[in-house]
């Protein structure tokens, strides 16, 4: 079966860094893709990484290492409303077939 | 990213109802997927809606409690049958789009309540 691993739960306070880790192992790999949804609402796209290597986008990054199965979502400059769920999903096959995801990290941050 | 739109967002149905979400994308988009969300659980696809042909469903899932159509390239709408109070759950909708690494975005969900 399809394995996708990562905390149940984390806390952090404003300003902090936190590292949201995600290991995986699937019969198959294209892509890695993080996650951001809020209470209520729907998931939101974050990053995305197909190749080893760090990803940057504003406060956010995304780091992968395919040989270790292993990717992380790195949050800077933590504010409030980061408090969240983040979801890590596998992409198993080409492009144009659908996601497998984890159970999701809810994210909390205090002030 | 697309704009996906969901109808209806939320609704109560008693049991044994059935209820069709509609999936609505601001262009045309090759692939379109559904998933569920149970209370407090990741997301599970249900079924990638194929465009001018039957659904895929994925293990656990069947056509005729999970009914599929995608007339369009731009439009796709899920039943959910003869419905229980297991049913409950929020259905979304994502589409794929193929800029910056062909990403999977979700239309904002319909929240699904079956008393």
């Amino acid at each position: 079966g399809q394995n996708i691993d990562q905390p149940t739960e984390m806390t952090a306070t404003e300003g902090a860094i936190v590292q949201i880790n995600c290991t995986y192992q699937t019969s198959g790999f294209n892509g890695l893709f993080w996650y951001q949804q809020h209470a209520g609402e729907a998931p939101t796209f974050l990053s995305y990484n197909v190749l080893d290597g760090l990803e940057e986008k504003g406060r956010f990054s995304s780091f992968l290492s395919r040989s270790k199965g292993y990717s992380y979502l790195l949050l800077k400059e933590l504010q409030m409303k980061d408090s969240a769920s983040y979801l890590c999903a596998v992409r198993l096959n080409q492009a144009g077939t659908a996601l497998i995801f984890g159970k999701g990290t809810t994210l909390s941050v205090s002030s | 990213s697309a704009v996906i739109s969901q109808k209806p967002s939320r609704d109560i149905c008693q049991r044994g109802t059935s209820l069709t979400i509609q999936c609505q994308v601001d262009s045309q988009v090759t692939m379109m997927f559904w998933y569920r969300q149970q209370p407090g659980q990741s997301l599970t696809l249900i079924a990638t809606a194929n465009q001018g042909s039957e659904a895929t469903y994925e293990s656990g899932f069947v056509i005729d409690k999970f009914p599929i159509s995608r007339p369009n390239l731009t439009f796709s709408t899920l039943t959910v049958s003869n419905m229980s109070p297991e049913d409950s759950s929020i259905y979304l909708c994502s589409v794929e789009m193929h800029r910056g690494g062909d990403t999977q975005y979700f239309g904002p969900g319909t929240r699904l309540t079956v008393l």
